[in-house]
């Protein structure tokens, strides 16, 4: 199975200043086909999870553009630009490459 | 609109088997992949298994021996049943559609609860 490994962010993270959430891969999460295989879901407090990015840098709908994926074949990292209160949550990375699926063990943003 | 909702027993007693339904609507079940994740309280997401929309299914091995999903398509639902339940089998049970155009979950359910305890 591929093992998915996430940072530690130093909270809490002044509103209106940026944050970076890293996420690693213990296999290259490129396909054949150019694209990287690689999910970053949102999970406020009580809720279910929240699509933010795929194929590692595209934002899904109605995702706001302060919310960037980047990264290489087994190295991510989701920016964040300008927190706000309402991105305080658990951030977790998902592989998409091969079954089964696998999720990082999550990353808190706590905002002051 | 896409909706999915789970509905299952809140308490189920160890060694005994969960049974969850996942009942959907807004789309047809032999068009989309739905998929069930479990998050125990306080941890990470973990994948559990599939149907397809041809009625195929997959597992995650850590819950093969245990897991099985099966579906109503006349009745839009997926079901999970999953026996020999223990303790580290608590947690929240969400069903999600898999969007195969793009390769990532859209849309979820609220998740149920379930608790295993005597």
């Amino acid at each position: 199975d591929i093992v998915m490994t996430q940072g530690v962010l130093p909270n809490p993270v002044p509103s209106g200043e940026s944050a970076s959430i890293t996420c690693r891969s213990s296999k290259s999460l490129v396909y054949k086909d150019g694209k990287t295989y690689l999910n970053w879901f949102l999970q406020r407090p009580g809720q279910s999870p929240q699509l933010l990015t795929y194929w590692m840098s595209t934002r899904a709908s109605g995702v706001s553009d302060r919310f960037s994926g980047s990264g290489s074949g087994t190295y991510f990292t989701l920016k964040i630009s300008r927190v706000r209160a309402e991105d305080a949550g658990v951030y977790y990375c998902q592989q998409v490459r091969e079954y089964p699926l696998t999720f990082g063990s999550g990353t808190k943003l706590e905002i002051k | 609109q896409v909706q999915l909702k789970e509905s299952g027993p809140g308490l189920v007693q160890p060694s005994q088997t969960l049974s969850l339904t996942c009942t959907v609507s807004g789309f047809s079940l032999t068009s989309y992949n739905v998929h069930w994740v479990r998050q125990p309280p306080g941890k990470g997401l973990e994948w559990m298994g599939r149907m397809r929309y041809n009625g195929d299914t997959s597992y995650n091995s850590a819950l093969k021996s245990r897991l099985s999903i099966s579906r109503d398509t006349s009745k839009n639902q997926v079901f999970l049943k999953m026996n020999s339940l223990q303790t580290d089998d608590t947690g929240t049970y969400y069903c999600t559609r898999w969007y195969n155009s793009g390769y990532y979950f859209d849309y979820w359910g609220q998740g149920v609860m379930v608790t295993v305890s005597s």
